[in-house]
């Protein structure tokens, strides 16, 4: 069984633009969230999707947006890029998102702002 | 505001030794769960304990879980250079998949 896939690995990107990353969770979950990961913060929130509907957001400014799919597959959009945002991005899905059952975590994409 | 910490950040220690890791918080949690990540790989999760004063083993890692559901300790037994990595607690207080991470520690277990 695949595990969560998501892409680019890498990406840099300077001040100003805008990124998009893609997230395909293993096949048959139906939940997709997302986290930010920094040296300073640590792994925080950003938020979660269940049947094409965002369910629960954390504590990011209106840049950061989502969306899923239909097939579950999710994407996460960061507008005006900030030195700030240099991060690991990373996905997580399972089977229904309720509380306490197991995530399974991709790989993650590395953000690099310049 | 962190509602997670854990200590030590970060430990050095040779391999055999023993280690425990603390997670506290002044909050309460349904459940909290424990992660490994290894460099340039995602959380792997370990273990998830739901149940005040519960302990859990697995292999040479035991879990507990404070009985106040606020805390949480890992203690590895014997480690080894496989046990090295970042562990991360993580806990829910009921929302879905909206995880609170730790502040992580940071092992390294030298051979």
């Amino acid at each position: 069984k695949a595990g969560v896939t998501q892409t680019p690995r890498y990406l840099i990107k300077t001040r100003g633009q805008q990124v998009t990353l893609s997230c395909s969770p293993i096949s048959g979950h139906r939940s997709v969230s997302w986290y930010q990961q920094t040296p300073g913060q640590g792994l925080q929130f950003l938020f979660e999707y269940f049947s094409e509907t965002q369910r629960n957001k954390g504590n990011f400014p209106g840049r950061f947006s989502g969306r899923q799919f239909s097939n579950s597959r999710s994407e996460m959009n960061v507008s005006t890029l900030e030195l700030g945002d240099s991060a690991l991005y990373l996905c997580a899905s399972s089977w229904s998102g309720q509380a306490n059952e197991k995530l399974f975590f991709g790989s993650g994409t590395q953000l690099s702002v310049l | 505001t962190q509602l997670l910490e854990q200590s030590p950040q970060f430990l050095s220690i040779q391999e055999g030794e023993n280690l425990t890791v603390y997670c506290n918080s002044s909050s309460v949690f349904s459940s909290l769960q424990w992660y490994r990540q290894e460099p340039g790989e995602g959380p792997v999760l370990l273990v998830t304990v739901v149940t005040g004063g519960e302990v859990k083993k697995l292999k040479r890692l035991t879990f507990q879980f404070g009985d106040a559901r606020k805390d949480s300790s890992l203690h590895i037994t014997a480690a080894q250079p496989g046990d090295t990595g970042l562990y991360l607690c993580a806990g829910d207080r009921g929302a879905t998949n909206k995880l609170i991470f730790g502040t992580g520690t940071l092992l390294a277990v030298q051979p």
